[in-house]
């Protein structure tokens, strides 16, 4: 089992630019979620889906985010356009059992 | 009041200590807790589950839920340099469906001196 994927791991982009961030869960997983994780407010839950449905993106936190996940096999995290107050590491996690996620290793995002 | 308080540390002790880390939460709502271990640059990896009061142990490890005071503890004893990571406390509501999102706290740096 390689776990929970994704990609890339680091990024570096400059403001303004469209940045889009891939997971692919562990198969067999019904559930997918993305956080973010910053010095500040610790891992924050952005967005979360059942059988590729999103369920709550309560908390993305502007329009400039989306997320999508067109089969049970892959999810992207969409910015556009990004700012520098979005650098954070992204992390997306999978599961089967409630509250028992596997973490991907997360995306190292800086906007410059 | 945040859902989830929890000290960020770091927390150094010497080898072989017993470690005690704990959370507090806000929401009476909360029925599942969870222990998370971060290593540096990795994502978080679960350490402990668990869903009613009293203590689980597993190892050298002991999750510990006071649902009375909200309050969750984890103890590791016999600690190792091996332990030193972060240990985020996470916590979640009864759904009776699908998957929730978990609330975690800020984390405790934990520091093992050789």
């Amino acid at each position: 089992d390689a776990g929970v994927i994704q990609s890339p791991r680091h990024e570096v982009t400059e403001m303004g630019q469209e940045v889009t961030l891939r997971c692919k869960p562990i198969s067999g997983h019904n559930s997918l979620f993305w956080y973010r994780q910053t010095m500040m407010r610790g891992l924050e839950l952005l967005i979360y889906f059942n059988n590729n449905v999103p369920i709550d993106d309560s908390g993305m936190p502007e329009d400039r985010f989306s997320a999508k996940m067109p089969n049970a096999s892959f999810s992207t995290l969409k910015i556009q356009p990004s700012e520098p107050r979005d650098s954070a590491v992204y992390f997306c996690a999978s599961s089967q059992i409630q509250g028992r996620y596997t973490f991907g290793s997360g995306t190292r995002l800086t906007v410059v | 009041q945040k859902e989830v308080e929890q000290d960020p540390g770091p927390l150094s002790v010497p080898e072989g200590a017993i470690v005690s880390l704990n959370c507090t939460y806000s929401n009476s709502a909360f029925q599942y807790f969870m222990w998370y271990r971060q290593y540096s640059r990795k994502g978080p990896e679960l350490l402990m589950y668990t869903y009613s009061s009293g203590n689980k142990e597993d190892g050298r490890f002991t999750a510990q839920v006071d649902k009375s005071s909200k309050y969750i503890s984890l103890f590791i004893r016999d600690s190792q340099p091996s332990d030193s990571a972060t240990y985020l406390c996470a916590i979640r509501a009864y759904s009776g469906g699908g998957a929730d999102g978990l609330t975690f706290g800020k984390g405790t740096h934990l520091i093992i001196q050789p």
